[in-house]
């Protein structure tokens, strides 16, 4: 089965400042994608950012951006000036090429301060 | 509307009891999903389907019988429910292609007592 590290049990930020998530992920496939979804109190999951392996820039969406390192296996999550709503489970999950079976990590609950 | 609704959103059943999750889709999209998830586990996949009377298995899909006999429709069946599938499930659905996110229906709370 393939292997998902999110380090970070939880993280606490400070409003209005920028955090990374951090997501490793086991894997010898040269062609896989990587999700992150956001997980609110309210306990729906909200897809968030895609970053394709073979793609040249790190995905951007928003607030929202990716680290991608391909070499290091590591797809870190960054999001810039923390706002309340930002309060939430994050969870990664790396797709493997040709296949649909999307598996997640045990997630980050992120928590943001005023 | 259009989306994906699961339903109940809530169920509380008896140990033995047999009990149905329901997910129907509107998209019309090929793929749909269905996760459990646990403290400590995030979301596990139990079973998926690539199309109408195409399934397969995911992670954990002991315990567990799903059904696709039209592709808007995807239900999750605990023929002989255990306290240890008390979870909250999430069923999902996604077109294919590249990039294309998961989309998830907004999950049932399930209890076994």
């Amino acid at each position: 089965a393939q292997k998902i590290t999110q380090t970070q049990p939880g993280m606490f930020v400070q409003e209005k400042e920028a955090v990374t998530l951090d997501c490793t992920y086991d894997t010898s496939d040269q062609s896989y994608g990587l999700f992150w979804y956001k997980q609110p109190s309210s306990g729906e999951m909200i897809f968030l950012i895609y970053q394709g392996s073979y793609d040249e820039q790190n995905a951007t969406e928003g607030r929202y951006s990716l680290n991608f390192q391909k070499a290091r296996k590591s797809a870190n999550l960054v999001i810039s000036a923390s706002q309340l709503g930002d309060s939430a489970m994050y969870f990664c999950a790396p797709l493997k090429g040709g296949s649909e079976k999307l598996v997640f990590g045990k997630g980050t609950k992120l928590t943001v301060n005023p | 509307d259009a989306g994906i609704t699961q339903s109940p959103r809530y169920k509380i059943t008896e140990t033995g009891r047999q009990v149905t999750l329901m997910c129907h889709q509107t998209w019309s999209h090929s793929y749909m999903f269905w996760y459990r998830q646990d403290l400590g586990h995030g979301l596990r996949l139990i079973y998926y389907s690539a199309a109408a009377d195409i399934t397969d298995k995911g992670e954990v899909p002991d315990g567990y019988v799903v059904s696709r006999s039209k592709t808007e429709n995807f239900p999750l069946t605990l023929e002989s429910a255990t306290r240890s599938q008390t979870s909250v499930y999430f069923c999902a659905s996604r077109s294919g292609g590249t990039g294309h996110g998961y989309t998830f229906g907004s999950g049932t709370r399930l209890t076994v007592v």
